[in-house]
């Protein structure tokens, strides 16, 4: 079946850019969505099909896609932006949704 | 605004079947497809499955066997029952709404605060 990896733990000053990634075999193919987690909360959703954002949610949160790579980048973070962060696809071969295992991001 | 709330047993016993209710408000359910998916504790998370307008459905097929889900319209919710559960199935259970298209992939848009269900004796 199709996995995607992210890094556990990814860590940030505020007013920096950070950059979550998702590593899929050929992921360039599909269309990856990701969500922020706070503690306690649901998901939100934040980008679609690799690079949209949904109404509502900042510009500063922007994503690419491309051969084994996608990726969630958050400019000019803020303490606001803690969360657990998590990628999507569809996965052909099985037939399932597929999501990454979730990075942290902590702002320092 | 789209709001989904789940309700359920927050405790289930071993071998018995976990149901849980989502009720939608805020938008009909009917022409939306809808999305179970779970998190245990302290894990990430998981896809149950989706429930299509149609009434068809699409599940893990890791959990195919044990599954159902259906759509009531006139009480504009959404059900899943999980049969013969054990304590793997211990999870924060949510309900979302499905956005997108199949061709360009699924997404889930709008999401209930989640539910606690623990199988436990």
């Amino acid at each position: 079946s199709y996995v995607l990896t992210q890094p556990p733990s990814v860590s940030v000053a505020p007013g920096q850019t950070a950059r979550i990634t998702c590593g899929g075999n050929k992921i360039g193919s599909k269309n990856v969505h990701w969500y922020q987690q706070k503690p306690g909360q649901a998901p939100v959703l934040v980008v679609y099909d690799d690079s949209d954002r949904p109404s509502g949610i900042p510009e500063r949160f922007s994503g690419s896609n491309s051969g084994n790579t996608a990726t969630l980048t958050i400019s000019r973070v803020e303490a606001g932006d803690e969360a657990d962060y998590y990628c999507q696809v569809w996965d052909t071969s099985s037939d399932r949704e597929v999501f990454g295992g979730g990075t942290k991001v902590t702002v320092l | 605004q789209v709001q989904l709330q789940e309700s359920g047993p927050g405790l289930v016993k071993p071998s018995e079947t976990l149901s849980l209710t989502c009720t939608v408000s805020g938008d009909s359910i009917s022409g939306h497809h809808w999305s179970w998916i779970r998190q245990p504790p302290g894990k990430g998370l998981e896809w149950i499955g989706y429930i299509y307008d149609s009434g068809s459905t699409n599940s893990n097929p890791s959990l195919k066997s044990r599954l159902t889900t259906s759509l009531d319209t006139s009480k504009n919710q959404i059900s899943l029952k999980l049969s013969s559960v054990t304590a793997a199935d211990t999870a924060v259970y949510y309900c979302a709404r499905v956005g997108g298209y199949e061709s360009s992939g699924y997404y889930l848009d709008y999401w209930g605060q989640g539910t606690l269900v623990t199988v436990s004796s």
